[in-house]
């Protein structure tokens, strides 16, 4: 069975320095990974997912991953952040269509 | 387009009482899953639906825990009687096929069992 390791429960960063959020995954064979975003009391958001083709994946709100098939990891980067990316970001891996969640990483964008 | 809806968004009750949660997923929407997030977890799947009939429900207990989706469409999970480990935020999402695809996420249901 698949697993997702996140290796940092909080991450504390200042406005617009930049932020790495780490994940690693069990190998398998194809591997389908994504990032969601959940802001408090609301639900989770996808924020970029990787299925197939380039390894670096971009959203439309600056963040971007990198399927690395030989570290099996699907780190979250951000060159800048700001006070509105304060969220818990959940990597995951699809099997068989449902979702396996890591523990998620609290950001904690401070002024 | 209407997202996935999610009610009651809170609920408390004692436990060994009963309690249900309702979920209607994004129009079109094939799959349906329901998802239990403890405090400081990541959401663990109970049950996935496709259409009216269950894909997966390894994770559900099924002792207390039952959910159903008679006409394909919304869909109804229910714990009863319900326990103090039970406290967690009950997540719907959908998905147009089930297959490797996004899931469409609903704002949840925080259950406190006291």
């Amino acid at each position: 069975a698949q697993s997702v390791t996140q290796l940092d429960s909080q991450v504390p960063v200042f406005e617009e320095a930049p932020v790495e959020l780490r994940c690693n995954y069990s190998s398998s064979v194809s591997v389908y990974l994504f990032w969601y975003v959940q802001y408090p009391n609301q639900g989770l958001q996808l924020l970029l997912k990787y299925l197939s083709g380039s390894t670096l994946v971009e959203s439309i709100n600056g963040f971007e991953a990198e399927f690395n098939k030989s570290q099996t990891s699907f780190h979250l980067r951000k060159p800048s952040v700001h006070i509105s990316d304060t969220a818990e970001y959940f990597c995951a891996v699809s099997q068989g269509g449902k979702l396996i969640f890591g523990q998620g990483t609290e950001l904690s964008v401070k002024p | 387009e209407a997202g996935v809806a999610q009610s009651p968004r809170y609920k408390i009750i004692e436990k060994r009482q009963s309690v249900a949660f309702w979920c209607n997923p994004i129009s079109g929407h094939a799959t349906l899953y329901w998802y239990q997030q403890i405090l400081g977890q990541g959401p663990k799947l109970l049950i996935q639906f496709q259409n009216n009939g269950v894909v997966d429900d390894s994770q559900l207990p099924k002792d207390r825990f039952s959910a159903e989706r008679l006409k394909g469409v919304d869909s109804t999970l229910k714990i009863q009687p319900a326990k103090l480990e039970d406290s967690a935020v009950y997540l719907c999402a959908s998905s147009l096929t089930g297959r490797v695809e996004t899931q469409y996420f609903g704002p949840g249901t925080r259950l406190l069992v006291l």
